[in-house]
């Protein structure tokens, strides 16, 4: 069975520090893909950067950045310069190839203080 | 582009009464369509998806039922809710899951 873990359920930052928020995952599967997506308090899902198991590089968007370690299974997002409106409940997200299923993980809130 | 339309917003149904969610996707054609249930602000636990007109798949026993009449349409129901079905609903669609999911904007549920 698929698993996502997220083992920090709440996090505090001051605004302009940077903040790194912890994902392991464990799956038999070789293709894969991974995702964090981010939930601000209107509660609509947006999806913040993806990465494809298959590629070494870290994917990067702006300010948000992932490590992604394949042989540990762990797949955390660092967000830079962290703004107020950063604030909101992040998930870390496994889809497998062989469906189109999505597993989440529970979530991290994040509070960014001004 | 493709949208995703999910009403209403906002629910206050009695125990007891039958509920309609409504979930609709423009701009794709033979999407998967899934419903998930958010409580206490939390994760996400997936109910119901499909791959195509009148294929539901259920990932939870539950008071819920889902049916897809039409390709883009996807609706969740209940003949009778429970207390426990209040939470947050949220209707997703992706083609395939290289590219995650595009999430309507959810439907808050509170059964009273």
């Amino acid at each position: 069975a698929q698993t996502v873990t997220q083992s920090q359920p709440e996090m505090s930052v001051q605004e302009a520090e940077t903040v790194t928020l912890s994902c392991t995952y464990d799956t038999s599967e070789s293709n894969y893909y991974l995702f964090w997506y981010k939930q601000p308090p209107s509660r609509q899902m947006i999806l913040v950067i993806r990465q494809e198991a298959y590629k070494q590089q870290n994917a990067t968007e702006n300010r948000f950045s992932v490590n992604f370690q394949k042989a540990a299974k762990s797949f955390s997002l660092k967000i830079s310069d962290s703004q107020l409106g950063d604030t909101a409940m992040y998930f870390c997200a496994l889809g497998l190839n062989r469906d189109d299923k999505i597993i989440f993980g529970k979530g991290t809130r994040l509070h960014i203080l001004p | 582009s493709q949208t995703i339309h999910q009403w209403p917003a906002t629910l206050v149904q009695p125990v007891g009464s039958p509920l309609s969610l409504e979930c609709t996707v423009e701009g794709t054609s033979n999407p998967n369509l899934y419903w998930y249930r958010q409580a206490a602000g939390r994760g996400l636990q997936l109910l119901f998806y499909s791959v195509g007109i009148g294929q539901i798949s259920s990932e939870v026993p539950q008071n819920l039922s889902a049916s897809r009449p039409q390709d883009r349409q996807f609706i969740l129901s209940s003949k009778k809710l429970l207390l426990s079905d209040s939470g947050f609903y949220l209707c997703a669609w992706n083609r395939q899951v290289n590219y995650g999911y595009t999430f309507g904007s959810g439907t808050r549920l509170t059964v009273v």
